[in-house]
């Protein structure tokens, strides 16, 4: 079975701190993506990864950036926290473009709480 | 660009019962996939259902099918028997042939005894 792990449950964080969220799929995955999800908004694309060191900016990018180093593991970096920024927060990854119709697989998510 | 919208944002269903979930999507495209994800209460996201728009017959898998409109871009999810572990928030998912996926704002389900 594909697994997704994300590196804390819950965060707490100030307002200006730099915070990093990690995630790591053990399947070999090309694709990894981040959500933020909140309530009465869904799920809603922030960054995703289709190879190392590749990123393409998703629907709201704005106050974040990631990083792909290796294959297996995609962070998510708020350079300066918000309280805005508060959100439940997931990974997902998936295979190729074009197979299994890019069904993704998701990480437990992370609550992010900015003070 | 890309819209999935899920016109219910609660429902409430017995156990035993039979409940169905709305989805509609809008594109041009002809070959694109949909799915049904389920994020229970513990949140990790899970899949229930894909649908391949080229193919004509409904998936099923268990208790969960689909009702694929193609021309009416409708999606919709009917659960049978329901059971008091598919208290979730269901979540619709459309996807062409690039990266992504787009989801709809979700749908909370609520089986009660």
């Amino acid at each position: 079975d594909v697994k997704v792990t994300q590196s804390s449950r819950y965060l707490v964080k100030r307002t200006g701190e730099k915070v990093f969220l990690e995630c790591v799929q053990d399947m070999d995955h090309e694709n990894m993506f981040w959500y933020r999800q909140d309530p009465g908004l869904g799920l809603r694309l922030i960054y995703f990864s289709y190879d190392v060191k590749m990123k393409e900016k998703g629907d709201i990018p704005e106050g974040y950036s990631v990083s792909r180093e290796k294959k297996e593991r995609f962070s998510l970096i708020l350079e300066s926290a918000s309280t805005n920024q508060t959100s439940m927060y997931l990974c997902a990854s998936s295979l190729l473009s074009g197979r299994r119709g890019n069904e993704q697989f998701f990480g437990p998510g992370t609550r992010l709480t900015v003070l | 660009a890309q819209t999935v919208t899920q016109s219910q944002p609660e429902m409430s269903v017995q156990e035993a019962e039979t409940v169905t979930l709305s989805c509609t999507y809008d594109t041009s495209e002809s070959n694109y996939y949909l799915f049904w994800y389920k994020q229970p209460p513990s949140r990790q996201m899970i899949l229930v259902i894909r649908q391949e728009a080229y193919k004509q017959q409904n998936a099923t898998e268990n208790r969960f099918s689909v009702n694929f409109q193609k021309a009416a871009k409708s999606f919709s999810l009917k659960i049978s028997d329901s059971q008091l572990g598919d208290t979730a928030m269901y979540f619709c998912a459309f996807s062409e042939s690039g990266y992504a996926l787009n989801f709809g704002k979700g749908t909370s389900l609520l089986v009660t005894p």
